[in-house]
């Protein structure tokens, strides 16, 4: 069974602490592995997808890269707005368009 | 573009009622699911449709039902609802061919049975 798992479950920084998130999964065969930021009252929104091992994506202060078996969401001197939770989700190479979604890294960044 | 649009954004329930998630996207992306997330837990998929006339289960679609029409709406019934279907609704939309971008998710609808 796919399986997708986040840690920490919270994680409480100061402005400009850098720090990684980090995603674990087990899948048959990994299309790939997806990044999303979610506000509270509001749905995910998309940052990045990683195809295969060595892969490594930025935008801003986040940079995701990806293993066989985990990825890491690395926040490099982060600001109170990069406050979010992040979800991590694999999609399966036999399983369509399905994502398996991890429960989230819910991240505060204080001033 | 208004992208993917949910109504309603809360609704509350009584036990045994019943009640239509509307879901609506002008992005003309052949895939669309219903998730839904609890607290602690990671989106669970409810239905998903490939295409108008195409549904089929995902992983928790006992007490909902769902049609595909048309290309645009993707409307999720709830039957005789229970206060295990208290959850936020999500409905995300995504194209074969933009796969790399994943899905765009609605704003959600907080429901709560009582």
């Amino acid at each position: 069974e796919d399986q997708v798992t986040q840690s920490p479950e919270a994680l409480r920084l100061q402005e400009g602490e850098s720090s990684s998130l980090n995603c674990s999964y087990t899948v048959s065969g990994l299309r790939g592995l997806f990044w999303y930021r979610q506000d509270p009252g509001k749905g995910p929104e998309f940052l990045f997808t990683l195809y295969s091992a060595g892969e490594e994506k930025e935008k801003e202060r986040l940079k995701a890269t990806l293993t066989k078996k985990e990825s890491f969401l690395h926040i490099t001197a982060p600001k109170p707005e990069d406050s979010a939770t992040y979800l991590c989700a694999v999609q399966e190479i036999n399983y369509g368009q399905n994502f398996v979604f991890g429960p989230g890294t819910r991240l505060s960044v204080l001033p | 573009n208004a992208g993917v649009t949910q109504t309603p954004k809360f609704r509350i329930l009584k036990i045994g009622q019943s009640m239509t998630l509307q879901c609506a996207q002008d992005m003309n992306h052949n895939y669309m699911y219903w998730y839904r997330q609890d607290p602690g837990m990671g989106l669970k998929l409810i239905y998903y449709s490939v295409g108008a006339g195409i549904t089929d289960k995902g992983e928790v679609p006992n007490g909902y039902n769902v049609s595909r029409s048309t290309t645009e709406d993707f409307p999720l019934r709830l039957e005789l609802a229970a206060p295990s279907q208290t959850s936020v609704y999500f409905c995300a939309s995504s194209s074969l061919a933009a796969s790399n971008y994943g899905y765009t998710f609605g704003s959600g609808t907080r429901l709560t049975v009582v």
